[in-house]
């Protein structure tokens, strides 16, 4: 199947920074990706759709300002989470969007705890 | 009503077992189906493609029930290493993607 990678993998940062999440699609070009937010024991949550070059689209109740998507090009979207607050620790994870047969392929995962 | 409805379980069952999940759909237009496991703090993993003939992967076999919107993963001889979340996943019109809230499945020795 096709690959994604993600990350970092892991992040620990404090109240008030900003972090930086990477999404690559690693074997095939990707001209729509996904963001998730996933809390324990809770199923995945989309939380935007990235499309290449243009806006992402959020989901309700997501805050775009808060949660910066940029995709610039067909492997690439990231996802900076601003100002970050320990609330926003969770498990997030991005899928890239085979555009001929519709599967989404899972990047790793990165898990973030704000302290 | 949610777009994808999928019975959360858990669904517990012994080694050698049958076992069988549904997800219905609320949209009739919806294109694309798919199964994918997630096992506990990693990422979901594509297990299959849902067709309209229905498909068979090994132990696996999904099928889709258009009339009565409903996707099936069947999981025969269940092994220890089953044991995992299955998410079902409906494709509707402009790649809106929707998931269910997955199934959890323990095989037990």
């Amino acid at each position: 199947g096709a690959v994604v990678s993600q990350h970092p993998s892991w992040v620990i940062c404090k109240s008030g920074t900003s972090v930086k999440i990477e999404c690559r699609s690693l074997d095939f070009q990707a001209t729509t990706m996904f963001w998730y937010r996933q809390f324990p024991k809770q199923s995945l949550m989309l939380m935007a759709t990235s499309n290449e070059g243009s806006k992402a689209t959020y989901e309700q109740g997501v805050e775009k300002d808060k949660f910066l998507i940029n995709h610039a090009s067909l492997t690439l979207s990231t996802l900076t989470v601003t100002s970050a607050h320990p609330e926003d620790s969770s498990f997030y994870i991005c899928s890239a969007m085979d555009s001929r047969s519709y599967e989404q392929y899972f990047g790793p995962g990165t898990r973030l705890t704000v302290t | 009503r949610k777009e994808v409805e999928q019975d959360p379980g858990p669904f517990n069952v012994p080694e050698g077992a049958t076992v069988a999940f549904n997800c219905t759909y609320s949209n009739s237009a919806s294109q694309s189906f798919f199964w994918y496991r997630q096992d506990c703090r990693k990422e979901p993993k594509l297990l299959m493609s849902v067709y309209s003939s229905g498909n068979e992967d090994g132990r696996f076999t999904a099928q889709l029930n258009r009339a009565s919107q409903y996707i099936s993963l069947l999981i025969r001889d269940s092994k220890l290493s089953d044991s995992a979340t299955y998410l079902c996943v409906v494709v509707g019109w402009g790649n809106q993607f929707y998931f269910g809230t997955g199934t959890s499945l323990t095989v037990i020795p």
